[in-house]
């Protein structure tokens, strides 16, 4: 079964500073592997999503990897700002149905300003 | 850009009331979910539907029914409410299950039950 392990839990950094979020997962037979990005009280919003085929996936100051064979996926924030703050979510995709979708318990994140 | 919508984002309700959520996307897409998220244990499948009329089993279905009449919205019932059933409720929808599909949130429906 796979599980889905997201270190650190939580993380607090100054303003500005280039960060980076770890997940890993122990089936590397993913089909993709999407981050989602989760404020307090609301839904998740979709970030990047990597497909299996893919090492990487850039949009704006977020950089998503992605090492199948090692089961590991990093989220990398640059410049971070105040906006930046939230809970951060990786979910690994195992089967063709969006059903098998499972979710890492997150990095709560936090930028001070 | 994508939308779900989740007509309620606060509801409270007595233990034994028949409880219904609400969510409507607007991507014609096939795929729906419903979850639910509480401290700890992370974000649950309750259950999902991948066209009209059909629907499948999640991982926590149990005191749960679902409802998908039309393409574009899908109900989560609860015919008896519990105070175990106090969580926040998210409604999901992705394309065609194929392999590249995005998986899309709504903003989520904050249930208590007294």
């Amino acid at each position: 079964k796979q599980e889905v392990t997201q270190i650190p839990a939580a993380l607090s950094v100054p303003e500005g500073e280039n960060l980076v979020l770890n997940c890993s997962f122990t089936d590397s037979a993913i089909y993709n592997l999407q981050w989602f990005r989760q404020d307090p009280g609301k839904g998740l919003t979709s970030l990047l999503l990597i497909q299996s085929s893919q090492r990487e996936q850039t949009s704006g100051r977020l950089n998503a990897s992605l090492d199948k064979s090692s089961g590991r996926s990093t989220l990398y924030i640059a410049a971070s700002q105040p906006g930046d703050s939230a809970t951060y979510l990786c979910a690994p995709r195992q089967g063709p149905s969006a059903s098998k979708i499972i979710f890492g318990s997150g990095t709560r994140l936090s930028i001070r300003p | 850009d994508v939308k779900v919508t989740q007509s309620s984002r606060y509801l409270v309700k007595r233990t034994g009331e028949k409880v219904f959520l609400e969510c409507v996307q607007d991507m014609d897409h096939e795929n729906m979910f419903w979850y639910r998220q509480d401290p700890g244990l992370g974000l649950r499948l309750i259950y999902f539907s991948y066209d009209v009329k059909m629907k499948e089993k999640g991982d926590i279905p149990e005191g749960y029914s679902v409802s998908r009449e039309k393409k574009e919205r899908f109900s989560l019932i609860l015919e008896s409410a519990s105070t175990n059933q106090t969580s926040m409720y998210l409604c999901a929808s992705s394309p065609t299950a194929d392999v590249a599909g995005e998986l899309f949130f709504g903003e989520g429906s904050r249930l208590t039950v007294l």
